[in-house]
């Protein structure tokens, strides 16, 4: 009931291209969804998260789509360049887990030039 | 405003020695919560200590321990290391709602 699956593994994009990433959750409990992105030796960033009252969320190039009835959540890269290969992580938490975070695996995107 | 701060960055212990690792919140961030990063289980939700009190655990055996200070820094003890907690130790801290914010995290090997 508290996990968080995540696809792909991992994901190769030409530069330009805009990389799909997909999460499934369990625990409708949940009300807090967000994308963290981690590069090499650095802890992870917040990027973007959304709430489970709208459908979609953009900020800058990046993207998130949910849907509440499939308990499921993408992030959309738009325009991806090679400043965006990164390891990103989707989370779910909020009333579901009292404010901590149940995280994906991870999906290690590589953009190429 | 500065970032949650980790100290140390890398550190090498020998199995059976214990070790402490420190955070300091953002400024302002009462909340501070502790993660284990491996490349198998992924990120893994520690405790979280909030006015000096623990108010989360998960699902880690009693050798691993924290405490949060009144300045809300927060160190996390391990002790009887053993070879499978090499890992990233990251700490994340949080104001009131839920965006947490991470340092750059304590890389632990243990030989």
């Amino acid at each position: 009931q508290q996990q968080v699956k995540q696809s792909p593994q991992s994901l190769i994009v030409q530069k330009g291209g805009i990389p799909i990433i997909n999460c499934a959750y369990e625990n409708t409990a949940f009300d807090y969804f967000p994308w963290y992105q981690q590069f090499p030796g650095k802890g992870p960033a917040l990027l973007i998260a959304i709430r489970p009252d709208v459908s979609e969320k953009k900020e800058g190039r990046f993207t998130i789509s949910f849907n509440k009835s499939a308990k499921q959540f993408s992030l959309h890269i738009m325009d991806s360049q090679p400043g965006d290969s990164a390891t990103y992580f989707c989370a779910a938490g909020g009333r579901g887990s009292q404010g901590n975070l149940i995280f994906g695996k991870g999906t290690k995107l590589s953009v190429k030039p | 405003k500065a970032g949650v701060t980790q100290t140390p960055r890398y550190l090498i212990k020998t199995r059976g020695q214990q070790v402490t690792l420190s955070c300091s919140p953002i400024s302002g961030h009462r909340s501070v919560s502790w993660y284990q990063q491996t490349p198998g289980q992924g990120l893994q939700f520690l405790f979280e200590y909030f006015s000096e009190t623990q108010r989360n655990k998960g699902n880690f055996p009693g050798r691993f321990s924290g405490r949060q200070f009144s300045n809300s820094r927060s160190e996390m003890n391990v002790s009887t290391l053993e070879l499978g907690d090499s890992a990233l130790y990251l700490c994340a801290s949080r104001l009131s709602g839920y965006e947490q914010y991470f340092g750059p995290g304590t890389r632990l090997t243990v030989t």
